[in-house]
């Protein structure tokens, strides 16, 4: 089975721009979860979406949104792109509530 | 609310050394526990994990012992190779609520010197 694809790898913004990242689960997930990491605040849980709805939800402003289409895929946008959104993006898929969860090789988002 | 602590890197070792990175953990009730593993560039691979108390998770190598008492879930290696260089995260997954959230220690960069 393929892993988890998330495109693009690589991107780069300036401030005030809007951004959107893909993320393509494994075939059969239909939780898809998408993490924030940072040198200084490390891995933080940005939301979860599971059979189109939103899980859960990390604390994060408003300007971070996301999506899951009927095949399980997930976008997240980000608006009014700021310097401390510079990050690289994962995003992980499960089968299910608790089960295992595997990550893609992340979007690195530079903010100019 | 839940958190996880790791011990502070980075943690150099000779090749065949033996490795313990320390993680504890808060939390409510009976959460998962999992070590991820970050190579250079790229994203969280598992390495191993224990889903009740007592458990022992292994894999390559790796174990960590789930230990409810200490709220504890240590990280060894008997003999480490220059391969084994990466960060390790210590994760646990909240117990309740339909939700798969993770929630991550800080890190450990381990450097293993040939």
């Amino acid at each position: 089975k393929a892993g988890v694809t998330q495109t693009p790898r690589y991107l780069i913004k300036t401030r005030g721009q809007q951004v959107t990242l893909s993320c393509s689960p494994i075939s059969g997930h239909r939780s898809v979860s998408w993490y924030q990491q940072t040198p200084g605040q490390g891995l933080q849980f940005l939301f979860e979406y599971f059979s189109e709805t939103q899980r859960n939800k990390g604390n994060f402003p408003g300007r971070f949104s996301g999506r899951q289409f009927s095949n399980s895929r997930s976008e997240m946008n980000v608006s009014t792109l700021e310097l401390g959104d510079s990050a690289l993006y994962l995003c992980a898929s499960s089968t299910g509530t608790k089960e295992t969860q595997y990550f893609g090789p992340g979007t690195r988002l530079l903010v100019l | 609310g839940d958190s996880v602590t790791q011990m502070e890197g980075p943690v150099t070792l000779s090749e065949e050394a033996f490795l313990t990175i320390n993680c504890t953990y808060t939390a409510t009730g009976y959460p998962s526990l999992f070590w991820y593993v970050q190579y250079p560039g790229e994203g969280l691979q598992l390495l191993l994990k224990a889903t009740k108390a007592d458990d022992k998770g292994s894999n390559k190598g790796f174990e960590a012992t789930y230990r409810k008492e200490t709220t504890s879930f240590h990280l060894e290696k008997g003999s480490v190779q220059v391969s084994d260089s990466a960060v390790y995260f210590c994760a646990l997954s909240s117990y309740g609520g339909a939700t798969n959230k993770l929630i991550f220690g800080t890190g450990t960069l381990l450097a293993v010197q040939p």
